[in-house]
Order: C-alpha cells, then sequence, then structure tokens
C-alpha cells in the first residue's frame, strides 16, 4: 500500500542550528511529493514539490529538499532555523498524479529554542 | 485574493448529533478536496471534486458522511449521525484544474469535538 513515513514526531533545534527533516515514501511509480508546513491557527503551505527534473529543489522560507530515488526519501533541510520555523510539517505524496488526492505523513513538530 | 475558508473554526456537538461544515474555495478552483486529521494521526484524504462531480470519494469512512458541492462551488460536509470517532480537525482545500502548480490550498479547519 502507499504510504508515507515521517520517523520523527517532534524535534527540538536550536536557533541557527541545520535542520533535516526525514520523509520516506512507499510508492512504485514516479511520485508527485510535497512539503506542506502549517503554523498554529492556520492552515497548510506549500513549502515546495519535486515532481520532475532537478532532484534538489527550493522553497519558500529557505528550505530545501532532495529526491533521493534509490532511498526513496524526500528530506526537508534548512541550514539556519529561524524561532518563526516552529510549526508542523508534513510530508505528502499524489500517487495518481498532480491534482489527485494527496497522502500525508504523520507530520514533525519542529520546536526552537533560543 | 481571499483564501479557501472553512465554517465554523469549531463545533462540539453530542453524539448522535448532526453536524455541517462548511468550505468556500478560493474563486475559480474547479478541484475541492476534504481531509480529516484524527488527533496524533496522519491527515487523511477523505473526498476530491471536480466542479459539482465527486473525482475521488474513497476516503469517505461510511454513509455517515455526505459531501455536496452544488454549483461547483462552495462544499459542505455532513455528518449524520454523529459518533465519538468523528472527532477531529478537517480541512479543507483547492486547487485549479490545470496548470503545473499541482499546489492544493488548505483552509485552517474546523476542529469538530463530538462528545
Amino acid at each position: 500500500a502507499q504510504s508515507v513515513t515521517q520517523p520523527d514526531i517532534h524535534i527540538t533545534v536550536s536557533e541557527g542550528a541545520s535542520l533535516e527533516l526525514r520523509c520516506n515514501y512507499s510508492y512504485g511509480a514516479t511520485p508527485y511529493l510535497f512539503w506542506y508546513v502549517q503554523s498554529p491557527g492556520q492552515g497548510l503551505q506549500l513549502l515546495l514539490k519535486y515532481f520532475s527534473g532537478d532532484t534538489l529543489v527550493q522553497g519558500i522560507k529557505g528550505f530545501e529538499a532532495e529526491f533521493k530515488r534509490s532511498q526513496s526519501s524526500f528530506n526537508l533541510r534548512k541550514p539556519s532555523v529561524h524561532w518563526s520555523d516552529a510549526a508542523e510539517y508534513f510530508c505528502a505524496v499524489a500517487p495518481s498524479g498532480g491534482y489527485n488526492k494527496l497522502i500525508f505523513g504523520a507530520g514533525t513538530r519542529l520546536a526552537v529554542h533560543p | 485574493e481571499a483564501g479557501v475558508t472553512q465554517f465554523p473554526s469549531h463545533s462540539v456537538i453530542e453524539k448522535g448529533q448532526t453536524v455541517t461544515l462548511r468550505c468556500d474555495p478560493i474563486s475559480g478552483h474547479d478541484n475541492l478536496y476534504w481531509y480529516r486529521r484524527v488527533m496524533g494521526k496522519e491527515i487523511k484524504f477523505l473526498l476530491h471534486f471536480v466542479k459539482e462531480s465527486k473525482q475521488d470519494e474513497s476516503g469517505m469512512p461510511n454513509n455517515r458522511f455526505l459531501a455536496e458541492r452544488t454549483g461547483g462551488t462552495y462544499s459542505t460536509l455532513k455528518v449524520q449521525p454523529a459518533e465519538l470517532e468523528d472527532s477531529g480537525v478537517y480541512f479543507c482545500a483547492s486547487s485549479p484544474w490545470t496548470g503545473e502548480s499541482y499546489e492544493q490550498y488548505f483552509g485552517p479547519g474546523t476542529r469538530l469535538t463530538v462528545t
């Protein structure tokens, strides 16, 4: 069955430290991959996406992600975390193509220490 | 441009009652999706409208849930009768029909508590 795994439920980092959030997916074909962020009281906001081309994609707010087919991974990174990055992050796959349903991971809640 | 709006933001009802959630998508977006997140679990797909037609309703949990999108604009999701396990946050999202952005724009969600 198609699934998305985010192994880290909670992560705490210090402001200014680097960040990597892990995402692994189980899907046979070339996936459409997304990272969304949800800040308190807000809806989910798209950070970045991948569906073809360069496997290193840049997103908003200084985030990037790298698609590694051999590892079935799409990890999210940021070189220097800001206190405003504290939020919940969701990795998602669109198994049927771009404008169809998303399958989400369980989310990673990020806390940032000053 | 207004984003996706959902009403109400919170709803507390008793088991056996009926609740109707509303979603207003971004104007001009033909795709409309409903998702649900039960506490501590992942966000799960419920169904997908293209205009007023149900494109995919494979995620609807049972026949106590009824979604409509009359006229291809706003959508409602009715739960009747509500059960305890229906508690969670219900998200609506919308997207355009064409283009390569593939972004689904999410509303802030409706938190439903069934007691």
